[in-house]
Formats: C-alpha cells, sequence, structure tokens
C-alpha cells in the first residue's frame, strides 16, 4: 500500500512563512491534495491538483510537488491558520491519506 | 448551495451493525463519486469506501472490506454505508464527501459528520 509521511507538528511565529512537506514513493507523479481541520470541524480543501487553490482560499496558501516530496506552504502565517493539515493521493482505486501535522501559531 | 447531512451515528456493541445515510443537496447527485472517510478520536482521517456516480464501481478500504457495504439510491439522493460486524476500532465520526478533481478524487464537500461508538 502507498504510504504518505507528514511531520507531527510545526511551530511558526504570525507573519512567518510556514512549510508543511509530505513525503512518499515518486509522489511528483501523482496529484496532491490538502486539507485544513480545526477542531470539532469538518476539513476544508485548501489546496488540490498539488498547487491550484479553491475560490475562497487565500493566496498565502500554495503547493508545490516534486520527487519524494510535496509541500504545502503558508506565508503570512496568522493565528486563524493554527490547525491539523493533512495530505491526499489517489493510489490505484483508493484513497491516501497523510498522517497530518498540527501547525502552531506560537 | 451544496449541502451533505450525515445521519445514523450512535452508540452500537461489538458485533452488531449499524447503517449510516448521507442525505446530499444542492448539486446534480448522479453527476458524482461519493466517498466515506472517517476520523477516530483524537486521530486522523482514514478513507473508508468509494462508489462511482452510477453505482457500478465500489471500492474499500482493507480495514473494512467485507463488513462495510457502500450504497446509494439516485433517486433519493441518498448515500449510505452499511457496517456489519463492528468493533472497537470502528469508532470514528463518519464524513460522506463529494469526489472532485476528476481522476485525482479531492473533496471540496464534506458533510458535518456522524459519530459512531462501538462499545460493549
Amino acid at each position: 500500500s502507498y504510504v504518505l509521511i507528514q511531520p507531527p507538528s510545526v511551530s511558526v511565529a504570525p507573519g512567518q512563512t510556514a512549510r508543511i512537506t509530505c513525503g512518499g514513493n515518486n509522489i511528483g507523479s501523482k496529484s496532491v491534495h490538502w486539507y485544513q481541520q480545526k477542531p470539532g470541524q469538518a476539513p476544508v480543501l485548501v489546496v488540490y491538483d498539488d498547487r491550484d487553490r479553491p475560490s475562497g482560499i487565500p493566496e498565502r496558501f500554495s503547493g508545490s510537488n516534486s520527487g519524494n516530496t510535496a509541500t504545502l506552504t503558508i506565508s503570512r502565517v496568522e493565528a486563524g491558520d493554527e490547525a491539523d493539515y493533512y495530505c491526499q493521493v489517489w493510489h490505484t482505486s483508493s484513497v491516501v491519506f497523510g498522517g497530518g501535522t498540527k501547525l502552531t501559531v506560537l | 448551495h451544496v449541502q451533505l447531512v450525515e445521519s445514523g451515528g450512535g452508540v452500537v456493541q461489538p458485533g452488531r451493525s449499524l447503517r449510516l445515510s448521507c442525505a446530499a443537496s444542492g448539486f446534480t447527485f448522479t453527476n458524482y463519486g461519493m466517498h466515506w472517510v472517517r476520523q477516530a478520536p483524537g486521530k486522523g482521517l482514514e478513507w473508508v469506501a468509494l462508489i462511482w456516480y452510477d453505482g457500478t464501481n465500489r471500492y474499500y478500504a482493507a480495514s473494512v472490506k467485507g463488513r462495510f457495504t457502500i450504497s446509494r439510491d439516485n433517486s433519493k439522493n441518498t448515500l449510505s454505508l452499511q457496517m456489519n460486524s463492528l468493533r472497537a476500532d470502528d469508532t470514528a465520526v463518519y464524513y460522506c464527501a463529494r469526489q472532485d478533481c476528476a481522476s485525482t478524487s479531492c473533496f471540496s464537500y464534506w458533510g458535518q459528520g456522524t459519530l459512531v461508538t462501538v462499545s460493549s
């Protein structure tokens, strides 16, 4: 089965840039999606197909994907960005999620 | 606007069955594949099952295959998940989600979730 590896936690000061990685075997050949989930809420799609943003998602959220690592970048981090973030791919007729990364805004 | 509303969760004993439903509105239900995704308390997201837009194909996570059955009623815009032989590790919030992003399967819309607790 395909495995996606995320760091359990990332911390960043307000106004700085947060980078959350998602590692997988040759993940650069797949399309990666990213979700933000706040406590008690359903996940929200923030980046799809590696780097596209749904309407309503700030430009501060961006994505990249190459080789064995995909990255979600959040620029000018705000307190409201504190949440869990999950990467996700489609692999041989199944959906795979990463383990999730807790973003803490210091 | 798109709405997905799950129902049917509750407390059930190990080995028993439960059926979840997801009522869809605000979009053409018959045009979209639909998924179930779950999240155990304090844990990450886990994909459960997929059913194609027309119901002709269904796929399951290894952890539920043979015990859970996903189905849909396109005349009623409803998605279902029949869960049999439930185990303690099936305890989770269950979300239904609409499949978007064509062949790469992202989820633009999620329900609010319904909690299933498997306990004696």
